[in-house]
């Protein structure tokens, strides 16, 4: 099994562009969830989806959206890009919902000029 | 995050010493609690995690306690090495959602030689 997986590992994006970052877990967990990491803040939740076809927000979901059409796959979409969306991302899948262990993939470093 | 507060945000300990870590939650319903250790440059991974019905539990060198009168839990590692030199980030769930956790702000600990 390759886990959970996210590409790409590190991006440059100039405020006002859009991208999608990938996620995918091949362990037909039903529960996926995206965080952003920022020094000193430790990992805020984004979105997160509970089953295929199934979305909802978490803490700090403006300036995002997600959707997931497929239990393996969990795209986080950045709408118009913005300095303050600089951090690192990282995906989490788990079988149930929060109480199972969050496995977590090997995080997107973002940068937003 | 919102209802979970640690402390320390910083910790040097000698090679061989403890190491505790403590958090606080807001929300007497919540009922689970992991903790996850994040190395430099790499993704979060569960260590370990305790439900709201028991008091206590080990796994070797760590263990974790829980006190729900007082809303808060500890970690403690015993007898440090060097490689549990990492961030060290608590969670809980958030305050009115079963569906979503809470992260802690992370502690780095870094053990002496």
């Amino acid at each position: 099994n390759a886990g959970v997986t996210q590409t790409p590992k590190f991006q440059v994006l100039k405020t006002g562009q859009s991208m999608t970052l990938q996620c995918a877990q091949d362990m037909n967990h039903e529960y996926m969830s995206w965080y952003r990491q920022d020094p000193g803040m430790g990992l805020r939740l984004i979105h997160y989806s509970v089953g295929a076809g199934i979305t909802d927000q978490g803490e700090v979901p403006n300036g995002y959206n997600v959707s997931r059409s497929t239990t393996e796959d969990f795209p986080l979409r950045l709408l118009s890009a913005a300095p303050s969306q600089t951090s690192v991302y990282f995906c989490a899948s788990s079988y149930g919902a929060i109480q199972e262990t969050q496995y977590f993939g090997p995080g997107t470093r973002l940068l937003v000029l | 995050g919102e209802n979970v507060e640690q402390h320390p945000s910083t910790l040097s300990v000698q090679e061989g010493d403890s190491a505790v870590i403590k958090c606080t939650y807001s929300d007497s319903a919540s009922n689970y609690f992991p903790w996850y250790k994040q190395e430099l440059g790499k993704r979060p991974q569960l260590i370990i995690d305790i439900r709201s019905n028991v008091g206590e539990k080990k796994d070797q060198r760590i263990a974790v306690t829980l006190n729900k009168t007082a809303k808060h839990f500890s970690l403690h590692i015993t007898e440090t090495q060097p490689e549990d030199s990492a961030v060290y980030f608590c969670a809980a769930p958030r305050s009115g959602s079963a569906r979503q956790l809470t992260f802690g702000s992370g502690t780095q600990l870094t053990v002496l030689p």
